[in-house]
């Protein structure tokens, strides 16, 4: 089993609509998550780390279960510049991430 | 702003060669990371460092080394490059904390092609 795992996509949604995306962790002592983004050709920034209570920015909400071992990203209102690859990255100590390989997710007028 | 910078955004180099890709970063973060990035693998870690002289190996270290001689720059030598090395590869740092790990900014990537 993979480390982390993500659904490779593509995700097509409507401008508007709701879309959420998972990544599952194989290391149950993993104490860092984060979801980070990139635009095509460009280098992955970090778009919102995830914490025990979840947390929400604007229209992005991140969240975490431990018990089942994923983490989520639910964006609402999708934008067509929310386009890029969504990738997931956890941390299992000593300074590293893993990272999944990416959600790719496509915005449609 | 923190600021990763890397020395080539594109590469040409044949197989065989030594090569030299250097990245520098001016936020005084301890640590630093190169990965390679290719289509349906994601991003691998090739090594880290932690500190000046430090150096640990991440998932995929072969046919690679590093150098990291200060703090706020850190080299990937491919010792003889192979053409299954062609890749993008990207730099990272972090802060330091205990027990966790932080958010990275990455630079913006060498697209290394070997013929």
């Amino acid at each position: 089993r993979k480390e982390v795992e993500q659904d490779p996509g593509p995700f097509n949604v409507p401008e508007g609509a709701t879309v959420a995306f998972n990544c599952t962790y194989s290391n149950s002592a993993s104490q860092s998550f984060f979801w980070y983004r990139q635009d095509c050709r460009k280098e992955p920034k970090l778009l919102m780390s995830v914490y025990s209570s979840g947390n929400e920015d604007g229209r992005f909400t991140a969240q975490l279960n431990r018990a089942s071992q994923y983490i989520s990203l639910l964006i609402r209102d999708s934008k067509l510049s929310d386009s890029a690859t969504y990738l997931c990255a956890v941390g299992g100590g000593y300074q590293k991430v893993t990272f999944g390989t990416g959600t790719k997710l496509q915005v449609i007028p | 702003d923190v600021k990763v910078t890397q020395s080539s955004r594109y590469l040409v180099k044949r197989t065989g060669e030594k090569v030299f890709l250097e990245c520098v970063q001016d936020m005084d973060h301890e640590n630093m990371f190169w990965y390679r990035q290719d289509p349906g693998l994601g991003l691998r870690l090739i090594y880290f460092s932690y500190d000046v002289k430090m150096k640990e190996k991440g998932d995929i270290p072969e046919g690679y080394s590093v150098s990291r001689e200060k703090k706020e720059r850190f080299s990937l030598i491919l010792e003889s490059a192979s053409t299954n090395q062609t890749s993008m590869y990207l730099c990272a740092s972090s802060f330091l904390t205990s027990e966790q790990s932080n958010e990275q900014f990455f630079g913006p990537g060498t697209r290394l092609t070997v013929l």
